[in-house]
């Protein structure tokens, strides 16, 4: 089975500034590769996938990027609204897995 | 729009079953992957199967099988999450997600079903 490690576990950061997410897998994964925004007693919300496709309504200050076995997820210019925990997701293949998940919360 | 809304909370004794429902709308029920994701409290996300209906087959994560059922019935468009012999672990959020056909990854997430296993 596949393993996601994802690093850092959380981060602290200001309002405008830009972080990165990293995503490791146990093998190579293509680009099958999800991320989702969670926040405190709520589903979850897809913000990319296939490592660095936009999903319809998300900001552009998101971005994804790698591939094989080493991924990122990229927020520039932080806003309030996305102080969350964010989780990476394979789709490579069954059974699908989550990463460890970051929480990002305000400095 | 694609709409997932799930059963209510559950309290459940040891030993005994659940089984949650997630009613669907706006996508195409029989070819879409329904999945189930279970959180326990303060823990990350854990995939435990999913289905698509057409298929008729479900698949399951190895931590689950043996206790697991997930089922669909498509003239309801719900699909169902059966989880048996339950203990307090088990205590947990768990959400319906669709994903088109088999691109298994979800769009679309519905609001959560909290069940508490207590003697």
């Amino acid at each position: 089975d596949i393993q996601l490690t994802q690093s850092p576990p959380s981060l602290s950061a200001s309002v405008g500034d830009r972080v990165t997410i990293t995503c490791r897998a146990s093998q190579s994964i293509s680009r099958f590769l999800s991320w989702y925004q969670q926040k405190p007693g709520k589903a979850p919300k897809l913000l990319i996938y296939d490592a660095s496709s936009l999903q319809s309504g998300v900001p552009s200050r998101f971005s994804g990027g790698g591939s094989g076995s080493d991924f990122t997820l990229s927020i520039s210019g932080l806003q309030p609204d996305d102080f969350a925990t964010y989780y990476c997701q394979h789709t490579y293949s069954i059974p699908l897995a989550f990463g460890g998940g970051t929480k990002l919360d305000i400095k | 729009q694609v709409q997932l809304v799930q059963s209510g909370a559950a309290v459940k004794k040891p030993g005994s079953s659940v089984k949650v429902s997630c009613k669907t709308s706006g996508g195409s029920f029989n070819s879409d992957s329904l999945n189930w994701v279970r959180q326990a409290p303060n823990q990350g996300l854990e995939w435990m199967g999913g289905i698509i209906p057409i298929l008729g087959k479900a698949n399951y994560a190895q931590n689950f099988q043996g206790r697991v059922t997930i089922s669909a019935d498509d003239s309801t468009a719900t699909a169902y999450l059966e989880l048996s012999s339950l203990r307090s672990e088990d205590t947990a959020m768990y959400f319906c997600a669709r994903s088109v056909r088999l691109s298994h990854y979800f769009d679309s997430w519905g609001q959560g079903t909290h069940v508490t296993v207590s003697s």
